[in-house]
């Protein structure tokens, strides 16, 4: 299953409502993860289930989707939320992540 | 606390074997399904392979299908990435990750990684 994140990268400011999108290529239920990735750390698991919050996550986030159309939206962005941000389904073997969105200070 | 500590990174030659390590505490490694994911420098994330809590079930990715090995030792609570013939493609962090037990496979907790570098 190939998952397609749109944008690759994007320009914002602190406090813009930002949201990304994850396409897979064919359906995935609701078995979608989305991750941050600061640069130098592993990846932190956000969301799992498309739209459930791992404990600890900022309620800023949220996200939503099922089948093939996922999205993450971030409400307010804070100077710590400039990161890459990935997909990942789970639905299917072998696990596949999208290609990434940057998220970059404007 | 949930700790991973990956290691046995390193240069190897193409071609070369290497066996990376992951070092488990802070949970009931016996009961969690484990990953092994990597990241080539300044790329995306890759998952490589999934072993069940007891070894029943294992899964690989097509990429390194019939080259590496996964393993875990529950009595060490430890897990195992045996790679063969390693190329130069091979070259990325590599991950070791316990999973959630619930909603799916997700990778919940991750180790620092540890760095492979394939290169003659």
């Amino acid at each position: 299953i190939q998952m397609t994140q749109s944008p690759a990268s994007v320009s914002a400011s602190v406090g813009d409502r930002l949201t990304i999108t994850c396409r897979a290529s064919q359906g995935v239920s609701g078995y979608l993860g989305w991750f941050q990735q600061r640069p130098g750390k592993a990846p932190e698991l956000l969301i799992y289930g498309a739209s459930n919050l791992q404990s600890g996550v900022p309620s800023r986030f949220s996200a939503s989707g099922s089948g093939t159309d996922f999205t993450l939206t971030i409400s307010s962005l804070q100077p710590e939320d400039f990161a890459t941000y990935f997909c990942l389904q789970v639905n299917t073997f072998p696990l596949t992540f999208g290609g990434g969105t940057k998220v970059q200070m404007k | 606390e949930v700790q991973l500590v990956e290691s046995g990174g390193g240069l190897v030659k193409p071609g070369g074997s290497l066996r990376l390590s992951c070092a488990a505490s802070g949970f009931t490694f016996r009961t969690y399904t484990m990953q092994w994911l990597r990241q080539a420098p300044g790329k995306g994330l890759e998952w490589l392979a999934s072993i069940s809590s007891v070894s029943t079930y294992i899964y690989y990715a097509d990429s390194v299908k019939g080259r590496f090995t996964v393993s875990r030792d529950n009595a060490d609570d430890s897990l195992f990435l045996e790679m063969n013939t390693l190329r130069a493609d091979d070259t990325a962090v590599y991950y070791c990750a316990r999973v959630r037990n619930d909603y799916g496979d997700y990778p919940e907790y991750w180790g620092q990684g540890t760095l492979v570098t394939v290169s003659s």
